[in-house]
């Protein structure tokens, strides 16, 4: 069983388009992230989600919209999207009063 | 503002101990991680420091100076397999309460 799932792997898109990408978890964690990791490995966090909250990373575009239809699943959503939003988008998870965070296989999103 | 740092990239001998090290300036502190990331794969957590000193696992130990903003990774026995990049990360606290990462020091193990 994968404890972090995320779909699809690869994701190649032309510029202007809107895409999602999916992320489950089934280690029952409460709070889940994105993060991108771009052409130089520099990995960011985007967003946090725990218990229907949503905090955002300040500089994330508004193009960009997490949404969660239950405590397993966090799924982010790209609007008109960008040359730049080329990179490898990972979720991560993390169950409360606790420090690791456990993260999915990423999926590449390159856009055209 | 935040700035981590850590060299791009180091080569060690298998068999050899190599010690990566980490210095940060962030506007909070609530702990500071060491993930692994082999090619194309996710970050593994490696180790998790809050407090002033050294945590051993393994192979692996992790050393924290708060004061100092600085920590490193010690890796002995290495083998060809811990060929990756190394990530330090700190947890801040407030906002998104993600990890905020360095830039990954890429390690080369010759053989």
């Amino acid at each position: 069983d994968t404890a972090v799932s995320q779909t699809p792997k690869y994701l190649v898109t032309q510029m202007g388009n809107d895409k999602s990408i999916k992320c489950e978890q089934n280690l029952g964690h409460d709070t889940m992230y994105w993060y991108k990791q771009d052409s130089k490995k520099f990995l960011k966090i985007m967003f946090s989600y725990n218990n229907k909250e949503l905090i955002i990373n300040e500089t994330v575009p508004n193009r960009f919209s997490p949404k969660s239809p239950d405590k397993a699943h966090l799924n982010l959503h790209i609007n008109s999207l960008e040359l730049g939003d080329s990179a490898v988008y990972f979720c991560a998870t993390r169950r409360d009063r606790s420090y690791e965070q456990y993260f999915g296989p990423g999926t590449r999103l390159t856009v055209t | 503002g935040q700035n981590i740092d850590q060299p791009t990239e180091m080569t060690a001998t298998e068999g050899a101990i190599v010690q990566i090290n980490c210095t940060y300036q962030t506007s909070g502190f609530n702990g500071l991680f060491w993930y692994q990331q082999h090619a194309g794969e996710a970050p593994t957590f490696l180790s998790y420091n809050v407090l002033d000193g050294l945590e051993e696992k393994g192979r692996f130990s992790s050393f924290l100076s708060r004061s100092k903003g600085y920590s490193y990774l010690l890796l002995k026995e290495l083998q060809m397999k811990d060929s990756a990049s190394y990530l330090c990360a700190v947890r801040e606290g407030g906002g998104a309460d993600g990890l905020t990462f360095g830039k990954g020091t890429h390690l080369i193990i010759q053989p």
